[in-house]
């Protein structure tokens, strides 16, 4: 069974940093990219970041751009999201996704949630 | 960026008739256009991937058709756990996917 486990969600201050985990088991991980998705309270679904397989090509949202990187460990099974210079419309629920190798997403995780507030 | 518009953002329909939901590109994303299902509480899921393509487990009832900029999911005869938030997605461009909106399906 494929299962996706976020965390690292919290209250943060803005401008103050905090590092997202997803851990995944249950498929291959190394053999599909890897996304993460947001949604701000009330509101719709945005793709944040995206990277292949290898870390060999990587994406990121113009709204993150230059503030987040995504990263992943095939060793452990893990993908990551360090968000710097967080900012008050970056609070939102978080959530890890599997790519499928043709671009959508067939798995989600639960989200961690992320709050930035003084 | 690609930019993704659906309409209408809320759709009423009644148990038992269909339901249309649209989703529109900003330019053209060839076949490459899920739609996605959620409901409160719940991680979104995958309907329909490739535009038209069922995925595992999704009934019968729930459609794809377009392609290039113009898209449709239609749900043919509704029933009370289908009122939930639709989303479309393009990947059509790796690595900047995009959302729509949403579409809210409620029960009239």
């Amino acid at each position: 069974e494929v299962q996706l486990v976020e965390s690292g969600g919290g209250l943060v201050q803005p401008g103050r940093s905090l590092r997202l985990s997803c851990a995944a088991s249950g498929f291959t991980f190394d053999d599909y990219a890897m996304h993460w998705v947001r949604q701000a309270p009330g509101k719709g679904l945005e793709w944040v970041s995206g990277i292949s397989w290898n870390s060999g090509s990587i994406g990121y949202a113009d709204s993150v751009k230059g503030r987040f990187t995504i990263s992943r460990d095939n060793a452990k099974n893990s993908l990551y999201l360090q968000m710097n210079s967080l900012r008050a419309e970056d609070t939102a629920l978080y959530y890890c996704a599997k790519d499928n190798e043709s671009g959508m997403f067939d798995y989600w995780g639960q989200g961690t949630l992320v709050t930035v507030s003084s | 960026e690609i930019v993704m518009t659906q309409s209408p953002a809320t759709l009423s329909v009644s148990p038992g008739e269909r339901a249309t939901l649209s989703c529109r590109a900003s330019q053209s994303v060839s076949s490459n256009l899920a739609w996605y299902q959620q409901k409160p509480g719940q991680a979104p899921r995958l309907l329909i991937y490739g535009a038209s393509t069922r995925a595992t487990g999704i009934p019968a009832r729930f459609s794809g058709s377009g392609s290039g900029t113009e898209f449709t999911l239609t749900i043919s005869s509704l029933q009370s756990e289908d009122f939930a938030v639709y989303y479309c997605q393009q990947y059509n461009n790796w690595p900047q996917y995009t959302f729509g909106q949403g579409t809210k399906l409620e029960i009239k």
